[in-house]
């Protein structure tokens, strides 16, 4: 268990559909990251929040958004799913980036 | 912004083989960071660099802080199964609020 906490593990849903994706950061952690990892892909970045406010953005749809609430757990939302959308969302928290980030064990989204 | 490149992006060795890749960057880094991601899991961190020239192990992996700054490498002595995954390196922002990730070095094992 890396500390990072996020649910669901697996979900499967239809186009055109939304669903939010919950995260748990490490206990101490301020900021979050989210990121997307396609098949055989790398990990795009996302967005990141620190203390509830957003600090960065990477390569993310309008149709997505984030926030983090003030017991610093996170929450990302997609809309209006295409399969397109389908992979691995990993949320990540850090004290500081160059001690590194900690994983959760992300959610398997599938879209059909 | 800043860019990381892997490589090699993939390998396919024997058990018992060492293995090396490398990252590098066209800009300077203050840490680097190895990620280890076993498949269907979140990456893991491995090792942390932080003084250029530095040389650290963990077990049988070892990687290097290259001395420019811009690049790191990492080898894995005697593989075994368990080696099977993606590596990423990484290395913090200016700012050091956020990672910027390579691009990854998938390794396969084969029987």
């Amino acid at each position: 268990d890396s500390g990072v906490t996020q649910t669901p593990k697996h979900l499967i849903t239809a186009t055109g559909q939304r669903v939010t994706l919950r995260c748990s950061p490490r206990s101490g952690d301020l900021s979050v990251y989210w990121y997307q990892q396609s098949l055989d892909q790398g990990l795009q970045f996302l967005i990141q929040y620190y203390n509830g406010e957003e600090r960065a953005k990477g390569n993310i749809l309008e149709r997505f958004s984030a926030q983090q609430f003030p017991d610093l757990h996170s929450e990302l939302n997609l809309s209006s799913l295409e399969l397109g959308d389908s992979a691995l969302y990993f949320c990540a928290s850090s004290v500081l980036a160059n001690y590194g980030y900690t994983f959760g064990s992300g959610t398997r989204l599938t879209v059909v | 912004g800043q860019q990381l490149n892997q490589s090699p992006q993939s390998m396919f060795i024997q058990e018992g083989e060492d293995v090396s890749m490398n990252c590098t960057s066209s800009s300077i880094f203050n840490t680097w960071l190895w990620y280890k991601q076993d498949p269907g899991e979140g990456p893991v961190l491995l090792i942390a660099l932080y003084k250029a020239g530095e040389l650290t192990s963990n077990g049988r992996l070892t990687a290097q802080f290259g001395i420019t700054r811009k690049d790191s490498f990492l080898n894995i002595s005697a593989s075994i199964p368990s080696d099977v995954g993606i590596y990423f390196c990484a290395g913090p922002n200016f700012g050091n609020e956020k990672l910027t990730f390579g691009t990854g070095t998938r390794l396969t094992i084969i029987p």
